[in-house]
């Protein structure tokens, strides 16, 4: 069965530290990989996504992500956080073939202290 | 360029109304979807389309219906609403397989 994983519901960090969301997977085939992040009351919104090539994906607001084939990981994470970027935070996968599905994770709750 | 646009934002249905959650794009995508996300379960797939005049299950098509007969719109047809249907919908396009999904305001419906 395809699934992707977020082992942590909440993600602590203080402000100007560097913060790794986390996110697995169980996909067959190389999926696409993505990042959205959702602040409260409001839709998802995309940062990045990995299709192929470089293994590390930057993408908006100063986010990066690093794909690990034989981990089958794609960790989100910045270098310094910001108190902006505290919200909810989703990976999802797309297989490369079948289904035309986006399958999400449960989220992780990053919060960022002053 | 107003993006995915759904309508209404809030509703409250009692067990057994009927209702239509509408969803409108203006960027030409062919992809459309509805997900619904319940409280520490993600979101899960509805009905989604690759075009106007084609739909397909998601994960939790049950109690749904859709209809897709132009590109804009894409609108979610509740029938006999009932408890479990309470969560917060959010429709997304997109316009490839590989391209990123924009997603609409969400629309929180309440079943009691």
């Amino acid at each position: 069965a395809q699934s992707v994983a977020q082992p942590e519901d909440q993600v602590n960090v203080a402000e100007g530290n560097p913060l790794t969301v986390k996110c697995t997977y169980s996909v067959s085939g190389n999926p696409y990989l993505f990042w959205y992040v959702q602040y409260p009351n409001r839709g998802l919104q995309f940062l990045l996504k990995y299709i192929t090539g470089d293994n590390l994906v930057k993408g908006s607001y100063g986010f990066e992500a690093e794909f690990n084939k034989s981990q089958t990981s794609f960790h989100l994470k910045k270098p310094s956080a910001l108190v902006s970027d505290s919200a909810l935070y989703f990976c999802a996968v797309r297989p490369r073939t079948g289904a035309n599905n986006l399958f999400f994770g449960t989220g992780t709750r990053l919060t960022v202290i002053p | 360029n107003a993006g995915v646009t759904q309508t209404p934002k809030f509703r409250i249905l009692k067990i057994g109304q009927s209702m239509t959650l509408q969803c409108a794009q203006d960027m030409n995508h062919n992809y459309m979807y509805w997900y619904r996300q319940d409280p520490g379960m993600g979101l899960k797939l509805i009905y989604y389309s690759v075009g106007a005049g084609i739909t397909d299950k998601g994960e939790v098509p049950n109690g749904y219906n859709v209809s897709r007969s132009t590109t804009e719109d894409f609108p979610l047809r509740l029938e006999l609403a009932a408890p479990s249907q309470t969560s917060v919908y959010f429709c997304a396009s997109g316009g490839s397989n590989t391209g990123e999904l924009f997603f609409g305001e969400g629309s929180r419906l309440t079943v009691l």
